[in-house]
């Protein structure tokens, strides 16, 4: 049971590039959400979905854009890439009623130099 | 508004020893959850211990226990036994419920814990 898995674990972009982080869980999970850690910082949200075909912003969604086409797959789209896009990405899914919180990805890192 | 304060950015104990990380939150929900989570120097985020807004007792999950107070809008994380392991960022996180579902996590700024042997 591979639960949350996040591609890639590194990666560096130049100012302007354009990439793509994928999320995939075999939870069958109904919530998905992403979030972005800076040093020293704790999680916020970027964009969640509670559902395939539903997604909402959080609380930071500039230079950000999700889909969700599937209940598995919830790709976040990085267009423009700017140096204070520079982070930890993490993804995570949830059921909607449960009490053990979210299951998490390995984690992102992304470096805009 | 922030809705979960952790006032302690750094906090040091002797391994053996308790631990307490503070964590207070705001909300005008009277149905909630609050999370706690270990991030180690790895990385990952790992689930320890919930309450829920309407459960009668504290939780205790191991040498985990949440010191829930509800009036006080408190619910602090007490580590017993310290170990070197303990080392960790950890943070408070809150959840509302509504009737339209679930309000997605909210996460404080994290306390660093450094355990001395």
């Amino acid at each position: 049971n591979a639960g949350v898995t996040q591609t890639p674990k590194f990666r560096i972009l130049k100012i302007g590039q354009s990439m793509t982080l994928q999320c995939t869980q075999d939870m069958n999970h109904n919530y998905m959400y992403w979030y972005r850690q800076d040093p020293g910082m704790g999680l916020k949200l970027i964009y969640y979905s509670v559902g395939a075909g539903i997604t909402d912003k959080g609380e930071v969604p500039n230079g950000y854009n999700v889909s969700r086409s599937t209940t598995e797959d919830f790709p976040l789209r990085l267009e423009l890439a700017a140096p204070s896009q520079t982070s930890v990405y993490f993804c995570a899914s949830s059921y909607s009623n449960r009490r053990d919180g979210y299951t998490f990805g390995s984690g992102t890192r992304l470096t805009v130099v | 508004a922030q809705k979960i304060t952790q006032t302690q950015p750094g906090m040091f104990v002797q391994e053996k020893e308790a631990v307490t990380l503070d964590c207070t939150y705001d909300t005008s929900d009277p149905s909630y959850g609050l999370f706690w989570y270990k991030q180690p120097s790895s990385g990952e985020m790992i689930f320890l211990i919930y309450q829920g807004s309407y459960d009668q007792q504290n939780a205790t999950e191991g040498r985990y226990s949440l010191n829930f107070q509800k009036a006080r809008k408190s619910a602090n994380l007490v580590i017993s036994a310290s170990q070197l392991g303990d080392s960790a960022m950890y943070f408070c996180a809150m959840r509302e419920w509504s009737n339209s579902g679930n309000t997605p996590l909210v996460f404080g700024k994290g306390t660093r814990l450094s355990v001395i042997a």
